[in-house]
């Protein structure tokens, strides 16, 4: 059981450029979320997913698009990098939604646009 | 969701209990009243949930006063590995999303 993965850790990225992160879940949860987190800031909600074919935006949802095409891969999307996407990206699951459903984090992508 | 106030930095000593108290005064009937911690470079991990009264793990207890206008974290015996950021959050199943705040940035210090 490996909880929420995901690929890549590390990505160095130039303006401009397009990438995908790429989140997995084997727990079964119907709702998956992104976060960004900047240095010394706390977490801000890119998009989330309530179920499969499902998305919706946070607190920060421009310059990011999501797909759930399956319900248990999360996709997060930037189709042109900026220097202010530089962050550690966060992807999280849960079975129920909201404050009393626990969260499962993954490890965190670290994002650099130069 | 419950706006939640807490303070932004603490430090204290190994051995010692740390209390971190919260203020979410407009918090719903409904609404429970969790708190997660960040270990630097890792994501969030959930430690403890409660609705009123006391709830206490293996990790932490969580005291809820009467009114449940504030809920108090603490960590009895910190050591080093203590030092982590701690968010207070509050919400129901009504609300589709969490919003962290900045948390607490706790500091153990030897």
């Amino acid at each position: 059981n490996a909880g929420v993965t995901q690929t890549p850790k590390f990505r160095v990225l130039k303006t401009g450029q397009s990438m995908t992160l790429l989140c997995a879940q084997d727990m079964n949860h119907e709702y998956m979320y992104w976060y960004r987190q900047d240095p010394g800031m706390g977490l801000r909600l890119i998009h989330y997913s309530v179920g499969e074919g499902t998305t919706a935006k946070g607190e920060v949802p421009d310059g990011y698009n999501v797909s759930r095409l399956k319900k248990q891969n999360f996709l997060l999307g930037l189709e042109s990098a900026a220097p202010s996407q530089t962050s550690v990206y966060f992807c999280a699951s849960s079975f129920g939604t909201g404050p009393s459903y626990e969260q499962y984090f993954g490890p965190g992508t670290r994002l650099t646009v130069t | 969701l419950a706006k939640t106030t807490q303070p932004i930095s603490m430090d204290s000593y190994e051995g010692q209990e740390v209390n971190i108290t919260c203020s979410h005064n407009n918090i719903a009937t409904n609404d429970y009243i969790t708190w997660y911690q960040q270990f630097p470079s890792q994501g969030p991990r959930f430690i403890i949930q409660g609705y009123k009264t006391k709830v206490t793990n293996e990790v932490a207890s969580l005291f809820i006063p009467a009114d449940r206008k504030s809920s108090t974290l603490s960590l009895p015996r910190v050591s080093l590995s203590d030092t982590a950021v701690y968010y207070c959050l509050v919400g129901d199943t009504r609300d589709d999303k969490i919003i962290f705040g900045k948390g607490t940035r706790l500091h153990i210090l030897p």
